[in-house]
């Protein structure tokens, strides 16, 4: 079952403008992941918020955390055509007992128009 | 490049047929872990194995199964495929000594099952 559910499944707008996908998750996490994967071909891990985080950024991406509601949102600013792509919110499986793989949603799939 | 290795790129079978697809994790990493990757049900963990050993399982079929060698690399059995096990099936790794909690990703094998 998904434990991280995006939000929209899929997003299209024209260059040079914000994108902003969501992601809701059910159970409490350690922190929550967000990957990127270009038609095809291998996730790419672009930032992890840990579940004490509120924000967190990297180049042109924010990522917020909500523990309370339990929800996670993406966004990229000043969008390019390379940004298109599917992108997968992922939260940690396990806390213990060593096994910590990922728990992946469905993604949005964003279109970024020239 | 992710450092992840998968072999083959793509695979073309016949129902009731049996394959293994192989993975080499990026240097130095002790964990694998394989998931499965369909239209319907989208990114569906597998398996892990950490040092040669089970770790956690998920929606593996009884069907498949896997292992991981003394030298790391896993190798994920496939047998009596059905159509329905036409997917992307990717293998990723985590594990150095500083693990940021993040999965690196292979490019992936994809099964065509006719």
């Amino acid at each position: 079952s998904q434990q991280g559910e995006e939000d929209p499944q899929a997003l299209s707008i024209q260059e040079g403008e914000n994108a902003t996908m969501n992601c809701s998750y059910k159970t409490s996490i350690n922190n929550l992941q967000w990957y990127r994967q270009n038609s095809g071909r291998g996730l790419v891990h672009l930032i992890l918020i840990r579940s004490n985080e509120r924000e967190k950024h990297s180049g042109r991406l924010r990522v917020t955390l909500d523990t309370s509601k339990k929800s996670s949102s993406l966004l990229i600013t000043a969008s390019r055509a390379a940004d298109t792509a599917s992108y997968f919110c992922a939260t940690r499986m396990y806390s213990g007992g060593g096994a910590d793989g990922l728990t992946f949603g469905k993604g949005t799939h964003l279109i970024i128009q020239p | 490049d992710s450092g992840v290795t998968q072999t083959p790129k793509h695979l073309i079978t016949a129902t009731g047929q049996r394959v293994t697809l192989r993975c080499s994790p990026r240097s130095g990493d002790l964990s694998v872990y394989w998931y499965q990757q369909s239209l319907d049900q989208g990114l569906q963990f597998l398996i892990q194995y950490y040092n040669g050993e089970e770790r956690a399982k998920g929606n593996i079929l009884e069907r498949f199964s896997a292992q991981q060698f003394p030298d790391l690399h896993s190798e994920l059995n496939l047998s009596s495929l059905e159509l329905g096990d036409s997917a992307l099936y990717f293998c990723a790794s985590s594990g150095r000594v500083k693990n940021t909690g993040e999965l690196f990703f292979g490019e992936g094998s994809r099964l065509t099952v006719l």
